[in-house]
This record gives structure tokens, C-alpha cells and sequence, in this order.
């Protein structure tokens, strides 16, 4: 079964701190793996999309790696903000096109 | 550019009651999509639509029914409420089903009594 999984489910850090979040996945055949961050209230927006040949991608103060041999990504975010308070998503497409999301890391974000 | 927009944002529904959840999209996106989010879980696929006329299952079906009459609009349907639909639908847009990154409406929060 392709599944998704995300840690630690939920996680608080001061601000001005950094982060790592972790995602395991067991989908098969993979195609693109993405980091979403989703505001309370919100949908989803779009932070990083790697593909199979990628092992790192950068989108701002956000940094997403993806090992796809043991096919583990991590997001990690640099001198967080109250604004990083968010759930962050991971979603990894199969090659059918079909997204597998997961549960989300919620973050907080402390002054 | 308003991106995606979903009307209403919430919803209150008696079961055995009808209705539609509306999304608009101005990006002249071809791919359209429906999600629900329910707690503790990944967002799952409803149903999705490749281009006007077009529309296909996704993971969670049941209950709900789609149409893509013009590119912009793809309304979801909910024809006979039940409490087990009670969740927060978003609707994304893309390119292409295999584009980078969708964009996703705010969210529609449907409660079933």
C-alpha cells in the first residue's frame, strides 16, 4: 500500500530557532515527492517539488532534501517566525499521477 | 488574480439534504480537483477533471458527483448528506495533473446534522 509518513506530528520551537521535519514514504513507482505548508483556516501552498534526480531544492528560509533510495525526504526551515506556525505536508506522487498525502506536521512557532 | 476561489466557506446541512460546493479558477487551468481533509488524516482525492467534459473518480467517490462544463468551474455535489461527509473540502487547480505545484482554495467547512 503507498503510504506517507510524517514526524514528529506536532512540534514547538522558539523563534529564531531551526527545525527538521521528517517524511518516510513507501509509494511505488515514485514520481515527484512535495512539501506543502497549509495555514490554519487555509489550503495548502505549494513550498518545494523534487523529482527523482533531485536531492535538495531551496525555497527561501525552507530547505527540502529527498533521499530516494531509502525513500525518506526532510523539510527543514532556517531562523523560524511566528508566521512558520503552520502543518506542513508531505505528498508524493506515484507514477499514475495519484498524490499520497500525509497527516501533517504541526508546527508552533513560540516568541 | 483571484487563483481559486470556493464558495460558501461554511455550510451547515441537515442529513438527506442536497447541495453544491462551488469553486471558480482564473488561471485557465486544465486540471481541477476535489479533497477532503479530515482530522488525523492525509487529504484524500474525490473526484478530479483533465479538461472541460472530462471528469473521473478519485479515491473517496461516493456521494458526491462532479461536471466540468467550462473550464473555470468545477462544482462538487453532495446529493444526499449524511454525518460522514462532515469534513473540509478544497478544491486545487494546475496546469496539468502532473504540474508542480496545485493551488488550492481556502476550503469549504461542511458540517451534516
Amino acid at each position: 500500500k503507498n503510504q506517507v509518513e510524517q514526524s514528529p506530528q506536532s512540534l514547538i520551537i522558539l523563534e529564531g530557532k531551526n527545525c527538521t521535519l521528517q517524511c518516510n514514504y513507501t509509494v511505488s513507482p515514485f514520481s515527484n515527492l512535495r512539501w506543502y505548508k497549509q495555514d490554519t483556516g487555509r489550503g495548502p501552498v505549494s513550498l518545494t517539488i523534487m523529482t527523482f534526480s533531485e536531492n535538495t531544492k531551496s525555497n527561501g528560509r525552507y530547505t527540502a532534501t529527498l533521499d530516494a533510495d531509502t525513500k525518506q525526504s526532510s523539510l527543514h526551515i532556517t531562523a523560524s517566525q511566528l508566521s512558520d506556525s503552520a502543518s506542513y505536508i508531505c505528498v508524493v506522487m506515484h507514477s499514475g499521477y495519484a498524490l499520497n498525502f500525509g497527516k501533517g506536521t504541526s508546527l508552533l512557532v513560540t516568541p | 488574480n483571484a487563483g481559486v476561489t470556493q464558495t460558501p466557506k461554511f455550510q451547515v446541512l441537515k442529513t438527506g439534504q442536497s447541495m453544491t460546493l462551488q469553486c471558480a479558477q482564473d488561471m485557465n487551468h486544465e486540471y481541477m480537483s476535489w479533497y477532503r481533509q479530515d482530522p488525523g488524516m492525509g487529504l484524500r482525492l474525490i473526484h478530479y477533471s483533465v479538461g472541460a467534459g472530462i471528469t473521473d473518480q478519485g479515491e473517496v467517490p461516493n456521494g458526491y458527483n462532479v461536471s466540468r462544463s467550462t473550464t473555470e468551474d468545477f462544482p462538487l455535489r453532495l446529493l444526499s448528506a449524511a454525518p460522514s461527509q462532515t469534513s473540509v473540502y478544497f478544491c486545487a487547480s494546475s496546469y496539468s495533473r502532473i504540474a508542480d505545484g496545485y493551488t488550492f482554495g481556502s476550503g469549504t467547512r461542511l458540517t451534516v446534522v
